[in-house]
């Protein structure tokens, strides 16, 4: 496995601009995950697919948010408008189907700063 | 909706000494999955340990093992014989079992381990 890998590592948008992050995950995982994470704070859920159904979506994943998975391998995480409290570490997640083994690993993150 | 809590935001240990990192958790489930993670200061998530609920045998993986209390909802983390490389932050998480999607995650304790 090459792991999960997400781009950009790093991204600094202005107030009010679009941004788009990518994730790849582990070939053949079919579940998918996008987590925040702030300063001091543990990951918190945004949303899961499972291969490009979107199965479940977090209060936190406000309209300005939309995630997609059109062929069911890698995703992208929108955000429309962006607001200096979007600021945080965008992690995504992949898992593989067999449910007794269902753990979750994890990118090195996209790290956005809104200025 | 479930909740982890680390109690201990910094915790401390001498190389090749043993540390114990607390979680607690609260559920109304009976199966579920209890995991522990490893966020070094390169910030990518890494898998140290799992436990299934309904397994009483406490996992242990190498230097890492658990103490699992599932009547007190407690699930703590012993490191025995650390080392330099364990110094991160590590987060405590939950995954009902009657789902297929979102950890919960602590606020996580920072490790730091001194030569």
């Amino acid at each position: 496995d090459t792991g999960v890998s997400q781009d950009p590592r790093h991204k600094i948008t202005k107030r009010g601009q679009n941004v788009t992050f990518r994730c790849d995950p582990i070939s053949e995982h079919n579940r998918l995950y996008w987590y925040r994470q702030t300063l001091g704070q543990g990951p918190e859920f945004l949303t899961y697919f499972q291969n490009e159904a979107q199965l479940e979506k977090s209060r936190l994943l406000s309209d300005r948010f939309s995630a997609e998975r059109p062929k069911g391998s890698f995703s992208t995480l929108e955000i429309q408008r962006t607001e200096q409290g979007d600021s945080a570490m965008y992690l995504c997640a992949s898992s593989p189907r067999d449910r007794d083994t269902d753990t979750q690993y994890f990118g090195p993150g996209t790290r956005l700063t809104v200025l | 909706a479930q909740t982890v809590t680390q109690s201990q935001p910094e915790m401390s240990v001498q190389e090749a000494e043993t540390v114990t990192l607390s979680c607690t958790y609260d559920t109304s489930e009976s199966d579920y999955y209890l995991f522990w993670y490893k966020q070094p200061p390169s910030r990518q998530m890494i898998l140290v340990i799992r436990q299934e609920a309904y397994k009483q045998q406490n996992a242990t993986e190498n230097r890492f093992s658990v103490n699992f209390q599932k009547a007190a909802k407690s699930f703590s983390l012993k490191i025995s014989d650390s080392q330099l490389g364990d110094a991160a932050m590590y987060f405590c998480a939950y995954k009902g079992g009657s789902t297929l999607g979102r950890l919960y995650f602590g606020r996580g304790t920072q490790l730091t381990v001194w030569p």
